[in-house]
């Protein structure tokens, strides 16, 4: 089935320690994005990227980077984690980087402690 | 300004029901409107996806759009326990990009048996 795989689907990571999430699609999608989400908090985008090559910063950039290498992977990357950092990370793809609907994978559940 | 508002719920309803969800939104430029699904430990996935004001059906599901008062509606007709879930709206304008896209924070939705 096509759509966005996300790997790990969860870990618990000691504060301090570095840390990628991966996030690959399989859609042939332009455009592919980072976003957390935390109770009382909804969706927050953190990195996204346009097309490969390209990426942005979105509403919660700091300690988080990515990279946009290729079309199909987009790793996002905590360098030093901190408790704060806690929450359910979900990527996403969409064709095209306007209008375009969104389509999510499964999140990474990630815990500092 | 990109707020948009949602009822966090829980909106409880038995089944059978219709039910009604709604967001509110500020900005006008507003033009794509969309509502996503989530279920538990899930990513949310794309329900429907309207352009500008009217009405969108699908099934059980309808969608509204009333531009003059910036107010979008979802309804769901003959509710089933599977519809149980937290429903997102989204929306986004021309040009907007990947940071143009606002979520709400959700309405947890319960269809009792």
């Amino acid at each position: 089935t096509a759509g966005i795989t996300q790997a790990p689907t969860s870990q618990i990571l000691a504060a301090g320690r570095s840390m990628t999430l991966r996030c690959t699609q399989d859609m042939r999608h332009n455009a592919m994005y980072w976003y957390r989400q935390d109770l009382g908090l909804g969706l927050r985008l953190i990195h996204y990227s346009n097309t490969a090559g390209t990426t942005g910063k979105g509403e919660v950039p700091d300690g988080y980077s990515v990279s946009r290498a290729n079309t199909d992977d987009f790793p996002l990357t905590l360098a030093s984690a901190v408790p704060s950092q806690t929450s359910v990370y979900f990527c996403a793809s969409s064709d095209r980087p306007n209008n375009s609907p969104l389509h999510f994978g499964n999140g990474t559940r990630l815990t500092v402690t | 300004q990109k707020e948009v508002e949602q009822d966090p719920g829980p909106l409880s309803v038995p089944e059978g029901a219709i039910v009604s969800l709604n967001c509110t939104y500020s900005n006008s430029a507003f033009q794509y409107f969309m509502w996503y699904r989530q279920y538990s430990r899930k990513g949310p996935e794309l329900l429907m996806y309207t352009y500008s004001s009217g009405n969108k059906e699908d099934g059980r599901f309808t969608a509204q759009v009333d531009k003059s008062s910036k107010y979008i509606s979802l309804f769901i007709r003959d509710s089933q326990p599977s519809d149980s879930a937290t429903y997102l709206c989204a929306m986004t304008y021309s040009g907007g990009g990947a940071d143009g896209l606002t979520f709400g924070k959700g309405t947890h939705l319960i269809i009792q048996p």
